[in-house]
Protein backbone atom coordinates (compact mmCIF):
# COMPACT_ATOMS: atom_id res chain seq x y z
CA UNK A 1 0.00 0.00 0.00
CA UNK A 2 1.50 3.49 -0.89
CA UNK A 3 2.01 5.42 2.22
CA UNK A 4 3.37 8.12 4.49
CA UNK A 5 4.54 6.62 7.71
CA UNK A 6 5.33 8.88 11.17
CA UNK A 7 6.36 7.52 14.09
CA UNK A 8 5.73 8.00 16.75
CA UNK A 9 1.95 8.71 16.70
CA UNK A 10 1.95 10.76 19.99
CA UNK A 11 4.89 12.03 22.05
CA UNK A 12 4.78 13.53 25.81
CA UNK A 13 8.62 15.10 26.42
CA UNK A 14 9.90 17.44 28.93
CA UNK A 15 11.44 20.81 27.68
CA UNK A 16 14.98 20.79 26.06
CA UNK A 17 14.93 17.01 25.29
CA UNK A 18 16.35 16.05 22.00
CA UNK A 19 13.49 14.33 20.17
CA UNK A 20 13.32 13.37 16.64
CA UNK A 21 10.28 12.21 14.69
CA UNK A 22 10.45 9.72 11.77
CA UNK A 23 8.65 9.98 8.67
CA UNK A 24 8.95 7.13 5.76
CA UNK A 25 7.50 7.18 2.38
CA UNK A 26 7.11 4.06 -0.09
CA UNK A 27 6.09 5.30 -3.33
CA UNK A 28 9.75 6.66 -4.60
CA UNK A 29 8.78 10.96 -4.08
CA UNK A 30 11.34 12.98 -4.78
CA UNK A 31 9.50 15.70 -2.43
CA UNK A 32 8.99 15.86 1.03
CA UNK A 33 7.93 17.67 3.50
CA UNK A 34 7.07 18.78 7.51
CA UNK A 35 3.75 20.83 8.45
CA UNK A 36 2.50 21.55 11.89
CA UNK A 37 -1.30 22.40 12.73
CA UNK A 38 -2.16 24.40 15.16
CA UNK A 39 -6.21 25.43 15.75
CA UNK A 40 -7.41 28.40 13.72
CA UNK A 41 -3.21 28.98 11.84
CA UNK A 42 -3.97 26.50 8.90
CA UNK A 43 -1.15 24.02 8.12
CA UNK A 44 2.69 26.11 8.02
CA UNK A 45 5.58 24.39 6.58
CA UNK A 46 8.75 23.98 8.73
CA UNK A 47 10.87 22.10 5.99
CA UNK A 48 10.75 20.77 2.80
CA UNK A 49 13.02 18.66 0.91
CA UNK A 50 13.44 18.50 -3.02
CA UNK A 51 15.35 15.55 -3.54
CA UNK A 52 18.27 13.59 -1.49
CA UNK A 53 20.83 16.11 0.05
CA UNK A 54 18.47 19.09 -1.04
CA UNK A 55 16.69 20.65 1.86
CA UNK A 56 15.12 24.15 2.53
CA UNK A 57 13.58 26.06 5.09
CA UNK A 58 9.41 26.25 4.97
CA UNK A 59 7.63 29.55 6.83
CA UNK A 60 8.22 28.24 10.60
CA UNK A 61 11.85 26.62 10.56
CA UNK A 62 12.84 27.95 13.61
CA UNK A 63 14.05 25.44 16.32
CA UNK A 64 13.42 22.16 13.84
CA UNK A 65 16.32 20.70 11.74
CA UNK A 66 15.81 17.97 9.11
CA UNK A 67 17.86 15.75 6.93
CA UNK A 68 17.47 13.49 3.79
CA UNK A 69 20.05 11.20 3.76
CA UNK A 70 17.71 8.46 1.90
CA UNK A 71 15.17 9.56 -0.77
CA UNK A 72 12.44 7.80 1.21
CA UNK A 73 13.37 8.83 4.87
CA UNK A 74 13.10 12.65 6.24
CA UNK A 75 13.04 12.88 9.86
CA UNK A 76 12.22 15.73 11.99
CA UNK A 77 14.74 17.14 14.71
CA UNK A 78 13.70 19.32 17.94
CA UNK A 79 17.37 19.07 19.12
CA UNK A 80 15.79 21.50 22.43
CA UNK A 81 12.01 21.70 22.20
CA UNK A 82 10.14 24.07 23.74
CA UNK A 83 6.23 24.41 24.82
CA UNK A 84 5.37 26.41 22.17
CA UNK A 85 6.47 23.66 20.00
CA UNK A 86 3.50 21.42 21.28
CA UNK A 87 1.22 20.83 17.94
CA UNK A 88 0.29 18.48 15.28
CA UNK A 89 3.18 17.63 12.76
CA UNK A 90 2.38 15.92 9.46
CA UNK A 91 4.95 14.77 7.02
CA UNK A 92 3.81 15.01 3.31
CA UNK A 93 5.82 13.90 0.45
CA UNK A 94 4.78 13.84 -3.88
CA UNK A 95 6.05 13.74 -6.81
CA UNK A 96 7.58 17.09 -7.99
CA UNK A 97 6.59 19.87 -5.87
CA UNK A 98 3.26 20.63 -4.81
CA UNK A 99 1.97 17.61 -5.74
CA UNK A 100 0.57 18.54 -9.46
CA UNK A 101 -2.39 16.56 -10.39
CA UNK A 102 -2.22 14.06 -7.69
CA UNK A 103 -1.58 16.13 -4.53
CA UNK A 104 0.76 15.14 -1.41
CA UNK A 105 -0.18 11.92 0.17
CA UNK A 106 0.25 12.90 4.08
CA UNK A 107 1.11 10.99 7.06
CA UNK A 108 -1.00 10.29 10.30
CA UNK A 109 0.32 12.66 11.74
CA UNK A 110 2.37 13.05 15.56
CA UNK A 111 1.16 14.84 17.85
CA UNK A 112 3.33 16.65 20.31
CA UNK A 113 2.92 17.84 23.86
CA UNK A 114 6.05 19.65 25.52
CA UNK A 115 5.69 19.91 29.15
CA UNK B 1 0.91 39.16 1.43
CA UNK B 2 -0.22 36.17 0.23
CA UNK B 3 -3.13 34.96 1.82
CA UNK B 4 -6.18 32.03 1.84
CA UNK B 5 -9.25 32.23 3.37
CA UNK B 6 -11.65 29.61 3.97
CA UNK B 7 -15.39 30.43 4.87
CA UNK B 8 -17.57 29.26 7.12
CA UNK B 9 -15.24 28.04 9.72
CA UNK B 10 -17.81 25.52 10.20
CA UNK B 11 -21.17 24.37 8.56
CA UNK B 12 -23.81 22.23 9.88
CA UNK B 13 -26.44 20.67 7.69
CA UNK B 14 -28.64 18.10 7.13
CA UNK B 15 -28.33 14.89 4.97
CA UNK B 16 -29.36 15.95 1.59
CA UNK B 17 -29.14 19.50 2.00
CA UNK B 18 -26.57 21.26 -0.31
CA UNK B 19 -24.44 23.89 -0.07
CA UNK B 20 -21.07 25.43 -0.85
CA UNK B 21 -17.92 25.91 1.08
CA UNK B 22 -15.83 29.32 -0.15
CA UNK B 23 -12.10 29.26 -0.37
CA UNK B 24 -10.97 32.76 -1.17
CA UNK B 25 -7.66 34.43 -2.24
CA UNK B 26 -4.69 36.68 -2.67
CA UNK B 27 -2.11 35.99 -3.92
CA UNK B 28 0.54 36.89 -6.28
CA UNK B 29 0.59 34.42 -8.66
CA UNK B 30 -1.01 31.64 -8.95
CA UNK B 31 -0.03 28.06 -9.93
CA UNK B 32 -2.44 26.03 -8.60
CA UNK B 33 -5.60 25.67 -6.23
CA UNK B 34 -5.66 22.46 -4.13
CA UNK B 35 -8.67 20.52 -2.08
CA UNK B 36 -8.04 18.07 0.52
CA UNK B 37 -10.09 16.79 3.22
CA UNK B 38 -9.23 16.21 6.62
CA UNK B 39 -10.91 13.33 9.19
CA UNK B 40 -10.08 14.00 13.12
CA UNK B 41 -6.59 11.88 14.40
CA UNK B 42 -5.98 11.68 10.18
CA UNK B 43 -4.01 13.21 7.64
CA UNK B 44 -5.37 15.43 5.11
CA UNK B 45 -6.46 13.45 1.56
CA UNK B 46 -6.14 14.59 -1.62
CA UNK B 47 -9.11 15.64 -3.72
CA UNK B 48 -8.70 18.50 -6.62
CA UNK B 49 -6.45 20.18 -8.23
CA UNK B 50 -7.59 23.45 -10.24
CA UNK B 51 -5.43 25.49 -12.45
CA UNK B 52 -7.26 27.90 -14.40
CA UNK B 53 -10.49 30.21 -13.89
CA UNK B 54 -13.40 28.42 -15.50
CA UNK B 55 -11.81 24.91 -14.70
CA UNK B 56 -14.12 22.60 -12.70
CA UNK B 57 -13.63 19.06 -11.34
CA UNK B 58 -16.12 16.47 -9.26
CA UNK B 59 -15.55 13.65 -7.35
CA UNK B 60 -19.12 11.58 -6.12
CA UNK B 61 -20.82 14.58 -4.68
CA UNK B 62 -18.36 16.92 -5.06
CA UNK B 63 -17.76 19.77 -7.38
CA UNK B 64 -14.72 22.26 -7.12
CA UNK B 65 -14.92 25.32 -9.04
CA UNK B 66 -11.87 28.53 -9.81
CA UNK B 67 -12.36 31.96 -10.53
CA UNK B 68 -9.71 34.79 -10.29
CA UNK B 69 -10.35 35.74 -6.98
CA UNK B 70 -12.15 32.24 -5.16
CA UNK B 71 -12.82 28.91 -5.30
CA UNK B 72 -16.27 26.87 -4.23
CA UNK B 73 -16.61 23.32 -2.96
CA UNK B 74 -20.13 22.53 -3.87
CA UNK B 75 -21.58 19.80 -1.97
CA UNK B 76 -24.58 17.95 -3.45
CA UNK B 77 -27.13 15.46 -1.62
CA UNK B 78 -24.48 15.18 1.24
CA UNK B 79 -24.18 12.14 3.27
CA UNK B 80 -23.35 11.66 7.25
CA UNK B 81 -19.89 10.46 5.90
CA UNK B 82 -19.36 13.61 3.79
CA UNK B 83 -18.55 15.17 7.71
CA UNK B 84 -14.86 16.07 7.54
CA UNK B 85 -12.86 19.25 7.58
CA UNK B 86 -12.03 20.39 4.09
CA UNK B 87 -8.60 22.18 3.44
CA UNK B 88 -7.74 24.60 0.43
CA UNK B 89 -4.45 25.43 -0.59
CA UNK B 90 -2.76 27.80 -2.97
CA UNK B 91 0.77 26.84 -4.48
CA UNK B 92 2.42 30.10 -5.85
CA UNK B 93 4.02 30.19 -9.06
CA UNK B 94 7.14 32.22 -7.73
CA UNK B 95 8.52 29.29 -5.37
CA UNK B 96 5.88 26.51 -5.74
CA UNK B 97 4.76 27.26 -2.22
CA UNK B 98 1.47 26.31 -0.70
CA UNK B 99 -0.55 28.40 1.55
CA UNK B 100 -3.01 26.84 3.28
CA UNK B 101 -6.66 28.11 4.78
CA UNK B 102 -7.94 27.24 7.98
CA UNK B 103 -10.60 24.95 6.89
CA UNK B 104 -14.11 24.62 6.65
CA UNK B 105 -15.69 22.06 9.59
CA UNK B 106 -18.61 20.23 7.64
CA UNK B 107 -20.91 18.15 9.67
CA UNK B 108 -23.70 16.71 8.00
CA UNK B 109 -26.47 15.28 10.31
CA UNK B 110 -28.80 12.30 9.93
Amino acid sequence: EAQVTQNPRYLITVTGKKLTVTCSQNMNHEYMSWYRQDPGLGLRQIYYSMNVEVTDKGDVPEGYKVSRKEKRNFPLILESPSPNQTSLYFCASSFGTGGGNYGYTFGSGTRLTVV
Amino acid sequence: EDQVTQSPEALRLQEGESSSLNCSYTVSGLRGLFWYRQDPGKGPEFLFTLYSAGEEKEKERLKATLTKKESFLHITAPKPEDSATYLCAVQLDSNYQLIWGAGTKLIIKP
